[in-house]
């Protein structure tokens, strides 16, 4: 057990809806990552906060956005719904600021378009 | 194209055989790691090789690095079924100003019994 924990578990929906992931990352971790897994890409980085301010961004589509809150979990608002969009998101976790450090994942949340 | 490729991109072993695992990267890294995946679960870090060495050891896994050649192996020695999973390096670095970690697209390893 890695500590973070992302809900839901599953998601499906519609095209054009938008939807909301949550992480509680690993007890004393200060930044949270966000990660879109997908068949024919790999594992991308969407996103890194640091205690509660944005650290880092990468392929982070303009309908995507993410904040961390003062307890420092973290939501991950997808809008606008495409069926690209399907795919594993992962939320991690890391001690610091630094994204070279170990990454702690969570077990993701499958997201389905219809 | 990808900072870390994985190669090769699936294997099949059988149970006790050694597995090894390679990783080419383009840039200067600071450190490069290695996760693994089980089906349907998250990644889990396995072994970090800093840039400054040249090989690490962890339980029934290894790791070199060459700087040199931009690559890097993972070996599990004596393998067993509960190895079975994808196996993803990921490169420390700098990419356009932005700090972060570079994934490669990972090798499916199969372990039959």
């Amino acid at each position: 057990d890695s500590g973070v924990t992302q809900t839901p578990k599953h998601l499906i929906t519609a095209t054009g809806q938008r939807v909301t992931l949550r992480c509680s990352p690993r007890s004393g971790d200060l930044s949270v990552y966000w990660y879109q897994q997908s068949l024919d890409q790999g594992l991308q980085f969407l996103i890194q906060y640091y205690n509660g301010e944005e650290r880092a961004k990468g392929n982070i589509l303009e309908r995507f956005s993410a904040q961390q809150f003062p307890d420092l979990h973290s939501e991950l608002n997808l809008s606008s719904l495409e069926l690209g969009d399907s795919a594993l998101y992962f939320c991690a976790s890391s001690s610091k600021g630094s994204p070279w450090e170990p990454q702690h994942f969570g077990d993701g949340t499958r997201l389905s378009i219809l | 194209s990808q900072q870390g490729e994985e190669d090769p991109q699936a294997l099949s072993i059988q149970e006790g055989e050694n597995a090894t695992m390679n990783c080419s990267y383009k840039t200067s890294i600071n450190n490069l790691q290695w996760y693994r995946q089980n089906s349907g679960r998250g990644l889990v870090h396995l072994i970090l090789i800093r840039s400054n060495e040249r090989e690490k050891h962890s339980g029934r896994l290894r790791v070199t690095l060459d700087t040199s050649k931009k690559s890097s192996s993972l070996l599990i020695t004596a393998s067993r079924a509960a190895d079975t999973a994808s196996y993803f390096c990921a490169t420390a670095a700098n990419m356009d100003s932005n700090y972060q970690l570079i994934w490669g697209a990972g090798t499916k390893l199969i372990i039959k019994p």
